[in-house]
């Protein structure tokens, strides 16, 4: 009964190859997200999708893609591999996208994450 | 730019001891600060917020202080537990239209290590 949950958990893949991650909540969560942890440990914000509506990471290359077929998945696809892209990407959702002043009403639910290594 | 920084990547504390992780920020618009927390091999979990209209939040064995003169942040875990330990990620969130779950800042996590 996971709440979010992606897979794979790891890819090991060659530089240059297409793959996909996905993810699945059974929260009822109206907003998902992918975040990626590098090397550094910084854990930054991809992509957000509400109701349709995606927000992008202006610093995320084009070859990331988010897909949604419904409410509950959100799936990333990335093309053209490249060795920087190795890092650990969550799965994340949350009741809403935002949350009102001086109370944090809807946190984070994060997957267990998808250690993808480029070789 | 490092907005939210835990200088501290690693702490080791005694059970039953208090434990101390501190975190700082830069940007003055941060007006909501979260703490998260890690196992290995999951996802983070949300563990206790506070906004910058107060200077403690109190959770059981947690609580969060803000100094916003200072800009700086830490969570008090007492006593501690070995199951505390973990990694434990700092965040922060702007006000008005950045007042949103995709506008967090984390820092870079302190991982402690509480000693039985």
């Amino acid at each position: 009964d996971t709440a979010v949950s992606q897979t794979p958990k790891y890819l090991v893949t060659q530089m240059g190859n297409d793959k996909s991650i996905k993810c699945e909540q059974n929260l009822g969560h109206d907003t998902m997200y992918w975040y990626k942890q590098d090397s550094k440990k910084f854990l930054k914000i991809m992509f957000s999708y509400n109701n349709k509506e995606l927000i992008i990471n202006e610093t995320v290359p084009n070859r990331f893609s988010p897909k949604s077929p419904d409410k509950a998945h959100l799936n990333l696809h990335i093309n053209s591999l490249e060795l920087g892209d190795s890092a650990v990407y969550f799965c994340a959702s949350s009741q809403e996208k935002s949350f009102p002043p001086f109370s944090y009403n809807s946190p984070l639910h994060f997957g267990n994450g998808t250690r993808l290594t480029v070789t | 730019d490092q907005q939210v920084k835990q200088n501290s990547p690693s702490l080791s504390v005694q059970e039953g001891r208090i434990s101390i992780l501190n975190c700082d920020y830069t940007n003055s618009m941060f007006d909501y600060f979260l703490w998260y927390k890690k196992y290995p091999a999951e996802g983070p979990t949300f563990l206790i917020s506070i906004s910058s209209i107060k200077d403690k939040n109190e959770d059981g064995r947690f609580t969060v202080f803000l100094n916003k003169s200072a800009k700086h942040l830490s969570l008090h875990i007492v006593p501690s537990q070995p199951g505390d330990s973990a990694v434990y990620f700092c965040a922060a969130s702007g006000v008005g239209t950045n007042f949103g779950n995709e506008k967090l800042t984390f820092g870079t996590g302190t991982r402690l290590t509480i000693i039985p």
